[in-house]
């Protein structure tokens, strides 16, 4: 099985700041990973696929980069209602498996 | 619009079974693969199950291997998951995904409790 290990647990920031998520993989995953962005009390959204891959209807904010073992998720400047949890996902090898997330909150 | 709605969650004693129900809309329900994935209360996301188009693969995470089965009736638009023999660590919020994980639906939840 494939570990992904995310970092930070937590991100403190301020709005406007810029955010840069990293996952990394225990083998390589080629290209096949995905971010996903999740809020209280909501379903997960997939935001990024295929490592850089904007899905439909995501803001240009938001950015995916790496190959291999190394990822990273980049949200240029924040906003307020991009505070949440996210989570990367690797669809390279089954059983498909998720990082553990992290928590992006005000500072 | 894509929409995927899940039913058939609840209480459920160790041991005990339950069948949840995805019921897909707004694309070809039967032309895409389907997964289960499920959220312990303030945990991460759990990969549970896949089923392609046909049928044909099925695949399962380890934790759930041969205590939960998944299928699907093309012809209703719908996606199960039986899930037997379970156990208190199984309770969760489950959610259904299409094969590229957009979008999910918005989950059932299944305590596992005595």
């Amino acid at each position: 099985e494939i570990v992904l290990t995310q970092s930070p647990a937590t991100l403190s920031l301020s709005p406007g700041e810029r955010a840069t998520l990293s996952c990394r993989a225990s083998q390589s995953v080629s290209s096949s990973l995905a971010w996903y962005q999740q809020k209280p009390g909501q379903a997960p959204r997939l935001l990024i696929y295929d490592a850089s891959n904007r899905a439909t209807g995501i803001p240009a904010r938001f950015s995916g980069s790496g190959s291999g073992t190394d990822f990273t998720l980049t949200i240029s400047s924040l906003e307020a209602e991009d505070f949440a949890v996210y989570y990367c996902q690797q669809r390279s090898n089954w059983p498909l498996t998720f990082g553990g997330g992290t928590k992006v909150e005000i500072k | 619009e894509v929409q995927l709605v899940e039913s058939g969650g609840g209480l459920v004693q160790p041991g005990g079974s339950l069948r949840l129900s995805c019921v897909a809309s707004g694309f070809t329900f039967g032309g895409y693969g389907m997964n289960w994935v499920r959220q312990a209360p303030g945990k991460g996301l759990e990969w549970l199950s896949y089923i392609d188009s046909t049928t044909t693969t099925k695949n399962y995470a380890d934790s759930v291997k041969g205590r939960f089965t998944i299928s699907r009736d093309n012809a209703k638009n719908s996606l199960y998951l039986q899930m037997d023999s379970l156990r208190d660590d199984d309770t969760a919020m489950y959610y259904c995904a299409t094969q590229g994980f957009d979008p999910w639906g918005q989950g059932t939840l299944v305590t596992v409790s005595s």
